[in-house]
């Protein structure tokens, strides 16, 4: 079955970058996502990848698609107290609406 | 643009009543909208597509008796937790495709506490 798996912690100094891992099992997945988390609050939408792009970056985020391995990951340059939050990674079902979500990783960001 | 509104932000009841939860598209209409549950600390779970002017579709596991979905129009979708008990306790998100067609957000969440 589908199944997206994520680190579940990450702590990195205010100004380092922040890389958060994804697995993803389903390879007939069309988009990638990435969505934050604030707490208490809904998910926002942080950036996608179409399945046949490599990398995407989008100011201080670049998304990494490797589809070989099913492996996604988020990068977060000059990470800040702000970006403190958890992210969680999705993909997209061939033919359906449906979301896989990740387990999501909780990113604490240490002044 | 592409705004999804949810209500209420949060909400406590006594075991055994009945709780609506609203999701609406403030700026855009929305043919689906999806419900999902999220557990302490776990990820979201979809709970329910909800589809204007038909049934929803439930995922397996999740009691519709249990779990009223109702998508009476192109912007307004609720979720009613019937006879609630404490086990009802999570956070609550529904979401709407976007226009641009790919991607959806999502509102801003209902933390239910049933004591």
């Amino acid at each position: 079955g589908e199944d997206v798996e994520q680190s579940l912690f990450l702590s990195v100094r205010e100004g380092d970058s922040s890389v958060i891992n994804c697995t993803y099992t389903d390879s007939s997945s069309t988009y990638l996502y990435w969505y934050k988390q604030e707490p208490g609050a809904g998910l926002q939408l942080l950036t996608y990848i179409f399945s046949n792009m490599d990398m995407k970056q989008d100011q201080r985020l670049t998304v990494l698609l490797n589809k070989k391995d099913k492996h996604l990951s988020l990068r977060i340059a000059d990470t800040q107290t702000g970006d403190s939050a958890i992210y969680f990674c999705a993909e997209s079902i061939k033919g359906t609406y449906k979301y896989i979500f990740g387990t999501g990783t909780r990113l604490k960001v240490l002044a | 643009g592409a705004v999804v509104s949810q209500h209420p932000s949060r909400v406590i009841c006594k075991s055994g009543t009945s709780v609506k939860i609203e999701c609406r598209s403030l700026d855009f209409q929305a043919t689906t909208m999806f419900w999902y549950r999220q557990f302490p600390k776990k990820s979201l779970m979809l709970m329910a597509t909800s589809n204007e002017g038909s049934k929803a579709t439930y995922e397996q596991g999740v009691e519709k008796d249990k779990f009223l979905i109702n998508h009476a129009s192109l912007t307004l979708s609720t979720l009613t937790v019937t006879s609630a008990h404490p086990e009802d306790s999570s956070f609550y998100i529904c979401s709407a495709q976007n226009r641009q067609g790919y991607g959806y957000t999502f509102g801003s969440g209902t933390r239910l506490t049933v004591v």
